[in-house]
């Protein structure tokens, strides 16, 4: 049975930092992508960032590029997502997923909610 | 970079047939991939790579690809199908995953 499960979402203020961090369990981590997708409240999916098997590759949406970095500690079985300087906008629950062979996110966690506001 | 489009919402009664489209510059030349959102819930992976079914989806479900339009197809509708659907793609030209807004499937 595959697992997911992030952590480390909560309150913080405009221009504040967070860490979040997804643990996996069922499946071989070390050989799988994983990503981060979030959703804003009351809005649609949104994808943000990715990361390749030995954390190497790593790719970025736009809109958090230069303020976010994914990483992953493969011993650990766990993905992070740093995220500083963060604004309203980055208001949402936030997702980890793991990506399948062609392309696809097959398995997703429950997600944690990152409000942003003073 | 690409984008996707979908029908904001859509409605069909109990047993009937929804059709959900995805709208894409030459989308049959990339692999589509389909979500269900329950409300409240994590996403689903329903269909992968245009047709193909995850384990435990049901045959219900299926998906076509061709010319400029991807869909999803639900069959034999269910209260239970009541949901936000999502199409996915990957572009290469950007390197990035993108999503379409979503269709909120309402059974009647």
């Amino acid at each position: 049975q595959v697992y997911l499960v992030e952590s480390g979402g909560g309150l913080v203020k405009p221009g504040g930092s967070l860490r979040l961090s997804c643990a996996a369990s069922g499946f071989d981590f070390s050989d799988s992508y994983m990503n981060w997708i979030r959703q804003a409240p009351g809005k649609g999916l949104e994808w943000i960032s990715h990361i390749n098997t030995i954390g190497i590759t790593k790719y970025y949406a736009d809109s958090v590029k230069g303020r976010f970095t994914i990483s992953r500690d493969n011993a650990k079985r766990t993905v992070y997502l740093q995220m500083n300087s963060l604004r309203v906008d980055d208001t949402a629950v936030y997702y980890c997923a793991r990506e399948g062979e062609v392309r696809q996110f097959d398995f997703w966690g429950q997600g944690t909610l990152v409000t942003v506001s003073s | 970079s690409y984008v996707v489009t979908q029908p904001p919402s859509v409605s069909v009664a109990p047993g009937q047939t929804a059709r959900i489209t995805c709208g894409g510059n030459n989308i049959e030349s990339k692999a589509v991939h389909w979500y269900q959102q329950r409300p409240g819930q994590a996403p689903v992976l329903v269909i992968y790579y245009d047709g193909d079914r995850p384990s435990g989806i049901p045959e219900r479900f299926s998906g076509s690809n061709s010319g400029n339009t991807a869909t999803l197809t639900i069959s034999r509708v269910e209260a239970g199908d009541e949901a936000d659907y999502y199409c996915q793609v990957w572009d290469s030209t950007n390197a990035h995953y993108v999503f379409a807004a979503g269709t909120k499937v309402t059974v009647l």
